[in-house]
């Protein structure tokens, strides 16, 4: 069984451009997580999807947007990139008919936007 | 909206000691689930222990174990007989179900665990 992977594992970025990262959750997972670690902070909620549709959402502008595809891997999108957006970026997914609080953590993008 | 406070930036324990970090909490939820995750150096977040806030007990996995206080909103972990690899940073975390499994975060606790 292959844990949670994502990629890249580092990206630097210009402002204003757009980044996607991407997300293979663990197999048999059909949830995935998204959050963001700024320096220093805990993990901030961004959004949740299960079974490809948005399932929960936290205070984060519209220009993150997501995607979960049929295999379940996902892809966090954030377009006019901000200095602050500069981040590590998690990923957790949860498995089919689990217990909803089994999230399984990637190992992260570290985002650093100029 | 609920919050999650670790007033302990940084702990250190020498090798085999007993350490204790905190979490505090605010909720106006009765059913809710509190963790305690493990972020080593190498970034991945790895699930030490949890606790469903209906449950009275008090959670332990080997050599950690949680002092859930749900009055005092408090939700604290030890770690006995510390070892070199439980250096990492520690995250104390909310989740109320069915919001869209939303988890909430501390700052973090940074434990150095001294040879």
């Amino acid at each position: 069984e292959t844990g949670v992977t994502q990629s890249p594992t580092h990206l630097i970025k210009t402002r204003g451009q757009q980044v996607t990262l991407r997300c293979s959750s663990q197999s048999g997972h059909n949830t995935v997580s998204w959050y963001q670690q700024a320096l220093g902070q805990g993990p901030q909620f961004i959004f949740q999807y299960y079974r490809e549709e948005e399932n929960g959402r936290g205070n984060f502008p519209p220009r993150f947007s997501g995607l979960q595809f049929p295999n379940y891997s996902s892809e966090l999108n954030v377009n006019a990139l901000e200095l602050d957006d500069s981040a590590l970026y998690l990923c957790a997914s949860s498995p089919e008919g689990g217990s909803t609080y089994e999230q399984y953590f990637g190992p992260g993008t570290r985002l650093t936007v100029t | 909206a609920q919050t999650v406070t670790q007033s302990q930036p940084e702990m250190s324990v020498q090798e085999a000691e007993t350490v204790t970090l905190s979490c505090t909490y605010d909720t106006s939820e009765n059913n809710y689930y509190l963790f305690w995750y493990k972020q080593p150096p190498s970034r991945q977040m790895i699930l030490v222990i949890r606790q469903e806030a209906y449950k009275q007990q008090n959670a332990t996995e080997n050599r950690f174990s949680v002092n859930f206080q749900k009055a005092a909103k408090s939700f604290s972990l030890k770690i006995s007989d510390s070892q070199l690899g439980d250096t990492a940073m520690y995250f104390c975390a909310f989740m109320k179900p069915r919001t869209g499994n939303q988890f909430y975060f501390g700052t973090g606790t940074s434990l150095t665990v001294i040879p």
